[in-house]
């Protein structure tokens, strides 16, 4: 079946320095691959989608995501965070079961120390 | 741009009650979704639908109805609320292609006393 893990509950990074969120998946077939964000109070918003093509896709705010296929990975990075990116962020995967559905893994908390 | 609104935003029932939430969207998206946070646990899908009148089921569909009379709302009716529960509902939808961004309601934030 498909699903996606994200390891990390919760993650801890000092204001401009790099992150990386972990995010592998299990998908028989060509996968369509999301990163949202889940701002305080707020809805969940896009940050960056990978279809096929290139590996590396660029996202808003500095973000951008690495597609492995050999690892089924799907990590999610930034070079300098800043404190407005405290958040919780999702790793999602698009599926087909009688129409297109997106399976989400739990989500890693971010927060951000000055 | 377009938006989805989610009524009520805080819900309050009882053990064993029926509750209804509701969902309308002006994007003119094909499919709807509605999925259920849970603290640790990310979203669930619960049901979705690819057209008017069409459900589909998730995960999580035990214990729930749902139903999308029109393109524009899908509501989603928990048919026996348990006790203690409490959980975040949110819809979405999208035009339903494979690579296409999904958008998100606010919620609807449930409290079972």
């Amino acid at each position: 079946a498909q699903s996606v893990t994200q390891p990390d509950a919760r993650v801890t990074v000092s204001e401009g320095a790099s992150l990386q969120l972990r995010c592998k998946y299990s998908y028989f077939g060509t996968p369509y691959l999301f990163w949202y964000v889940q701002y305080p109070r707020q809805g969940l918003q896009l940050l960056l989608k990978y279809y096929p093509g290139d590996p590396v896709v660029q996202g808003v705010n500095g973000f951008e995501a690495e597609f492995s296929k050999s690892n089924s990975s799907f990590h999610l990075r930034k070079a300098s965070v800043h404190w407005s990116d405290w958040a919780v962020y999702f790793c999602a995967v698009s599926t087909y079961q009688g129409g297109r559905a997106l399976i989400f893994g739990t989500g890693t908390t971010v927060s951000v120390s000055p | 741009g377009g938006i989805i609104t989610q009524t009520p935003k805080f819900l309050i029932g009882q053990e064993g009650q029926k509750l209804t939430l509701k969902c309308q969207q002006n994007f003119n998206h094909d499919t709807m979704y509605w999925y259920r946070q849970d603290s640790g646990k990310g979203l669930r899908l619960i049901y979705y639908s690819i057209t008017e009148n069409d459900l589909q089921k998730g995960d999580l569909s035990e214990g729930y109805d749902a139903s999308r009379e029109k393109k524009s709302s899908f509501s989603l009716t928990v048919t026996s609320a348990q006790k203690n529960e409490m959980a975040v509902f949110l819809c979405a939808s999208s035009i339903g292609r494979a690579d296409t961004e999904v958008f998100f309601g606010k919620g609807t934030r449930l409290t079972v006393v």
